[in-house]
């Protein structure tokens, strides 16, 4: 059974860096046709795709947050962090990490971690 | 960038059918995803390359996707369908994923 879990702070203070983890199960970083991507959800607004890495460490940013944003793999631990430079209030949203086909669609999807930036 | 288009909600009465569009420039061109979200949970993959099904998901769910508009199909909407859907594609010219806007379904 395929599964991964965000885990990271619930709360970030504005001008900090916030920094997530998800953790995979059930399949392989390694796996030459799996990717991990991050996308997050505002409340009650909608999805917004930030960034994908592959096994072959392969990147790709959202273009109007790629300035403030980097993934990376651990293979060895089965963990995809992602890293957001200078929160601000309006980055507050849910965070979900999901497997990525190399064919690009998302499944399955994490429980998602919902982050709230305020000072 | 590449913008796809859906309309806010769609209502359907119990055993109808809903049509959930999704517009963008020659989307015809490009394999398309549709996702469907229940309050409080994560999406879940209901349609995959415009019209494939993942295992688990209903027949009542399928996709076509041709010139500027791709649309999901709900045949004999239940109460359990109330949900919103979300389509997505990849715009390979800039190597990004590009989510629709959303639209809320209502069973009536």
């Amino acid at each position: 059974q395929v599964t991964l879990k965000e885990s990271g702070p619930v709360l970030v203070k504005p001008t900090e860096t916030l920094t997530l983890t998800c953790t995979v199960s059930g399949f392989s970083l390694s796996n030459a046709r799996m990717g991990v991507s991050w996308i997050r959800q505002p409340p009650g607004k909608a999805l917004e795709w930030l960034a994908h890495i592959f096994s072959n460490d392969e990147k790709s940013y959202s273009t109007s947050l790629k300035s403030r944003l980097t993934i990376s793999k651990d293979t060895s631990k089965s963990q995809v962090v992602l890293t957001m430079t200078n929160m601000d209030p309006v980055d507050t949203a849910t965070y979900y990490c999901a497997r990525m086909e190399v064919s690009r669609w998302f499944d399955p999807w994490g429980q998602g971690t919902l982050v709230t930036v305020s000072s | 960038s590449y913008v796809l288009t859906q309309p806010p909600s769609v209502s359907v009465a119990p055993g109808k059918t809903a049509r959930i569009t999704c517009g963008g420039n020659n989307i015809g061109s490009k394999s398309v995803h549709w996702y469907q979200q229940k309050p409080g949970q994560a999406p879940v993959l209901v349609i995959y390359y415009d019209s494939d099904r993942p295992s688990g998901i209903p027949e009542r769910f399928s996709g076509s996707n041709s010139g500027n508009t791709a649309t999901l199909t709900i045949s004999r909407v239940e109460a359990g369908d109330e949900a919103d859907y979300y389509c997505q594609v990849w715009d390979s010219s800039s190597d990004i994923e590009v989510f629709g806007t959303g639209t809320k379904v209502t069973v009536l």
